[in-house]
C-alpha cells in the first residue's frame, strides 16, 4: 500500500485479556518500528525490527509485551493480560533501513495508530 | 542520551499569520537529524520538515521553515501563513546514529478564524 497500515483503528478490550495489534508497513521497508503514545509518557520507543535480525525489544514495558514480524513485513503486537495503564495509542513506523549512516533512508514513516483502551 | 525539549505547551495563532515553535534537544553527536511532525486529530503522524545536522542551510517545505542553530541545539519551527488545517499536535524528533525517535513532549497549535 501506499502508507503504514494499523489495525484495528480502535479497540476497547477487558483488564486481563489479550490483544493484538497489527503494522503493515510500507511495501519495500525493512525497518518496522512500534511506540507508544500516552499522556503521561509522551511518545515512547517500544521495539525495532531491522530486515531478518534480531529485534531491540529493549523498549518494552514489561514481559506481557511481546512482538513478532512474519516475512520481514507485517508486525503484530501482543499485549497479554491487559492493565489499564496499558491504554495509550500504539503507533507503528517504518522506514527504507533503521541502521547506518544518518540518511533520507532512516527517515521514518507512521500509521494512525490503534487507540488501545483497557477498562 | 538524547533529549529534546518543547517548552510551549500550547499556542495559539490567527488564520494568515505567522507563529514559530521552539525546541531544544541534548546530544553529543555530530551527525543526525531533526523533524518536525503534525499529528492532526486523526492521529497519523505526517512529517512536515526535516534537517540535516551537517547542512548548514535552513530547511524549507513550502509555508514550514525552520531556523536550526547547530551550536545553540536549537531548531525551532516557522509556519507562515497559518491555516485551519494546521490545526494539530507539534512534535520535535530527533535521530542519530541509533534509530529509534526521540521525541518532544509536543505543542498544541490553535489556528482560530
Amino acid at each position: 500500500g501506499a502508507g503504514v497500515s494499523q489495525s484495528p483503528s480502535n479497540k476497547v478490550t477487558e483488564k486481563g485479556k489479550d490483544v493484538e495489534l497489527r503494522c503493515d508497513p510500507i511495501s519495500g521497508h525493512t525497518a518496522l518500528y512500534w511506540y507508544r503514545q500516552s499522556l503521561g509518557q509522551g511518545l515512547e520507543f517500544l521495539i525495532y525490527f531491522q530486515g531478518n535480525s534480531a529485534p531491540d525489544k529493549s523498549g518494552l514495558p514489561s514481559d506481557r509485551f511481546s512482538a513478532e514480524r512474519t516475512g520481514g513485513s507485517v508486525s503484530t503486537l501482543t499485549i497479554q493480560r491487559t492493565q489499564q495503564e496499558d491504554s495509550a495509542v500504539y503507533l507503528c513506523a517504518s522506514s527504507q533501513r533503521g541502521t547506518g549512516a544518518v540518511s533520507v533512508k532512516n527517515i521514518q514513516y507512521f500509521g494512525a495508530g490503534t487507540r488501545l483502551s483497557v477498562l | 542520551a538524547q533529549t529534546v525539549t518543547q517548552s510551549q505547551p500550547e499556542m495559539s495563532v490567527q488564520e494568515a499569520e505567522t507563529v514559530t515553535l521552539s525546541c531544544t534537544y541534548d546530544t553529543s553527536e555530530n551527525n543526525y537529524y531533526l523533524f518536525w511532525y503534525k499529528q492532526p486529530p486523526s492521529r497519523q503522524m505526517i512529517l512536515v520538515i526535516r534537517q540535516e545536522a551537517y547542512k548548514q542551510q535552513n530547511a524549507t517545505e513550502n509555508r514550514f521553515s525552520v531556523n536550526f542553530q547547530k551550536a545553540a541545539k536549537s531548531f525551532s519551527l516557522k509556519i507562515s501563513d497559518s491555516q485551519l488545517g494546521d490545526t494539530a499536535m507539534y512534535f520535535c524528533a530527533f535521530v542519530g546514529s541509533g534509530y529509534a525517535l526521540n521525541f518532544g513532549k509536543g505543542t498544541s497549535l490553535l489556528v482560530t478564524p
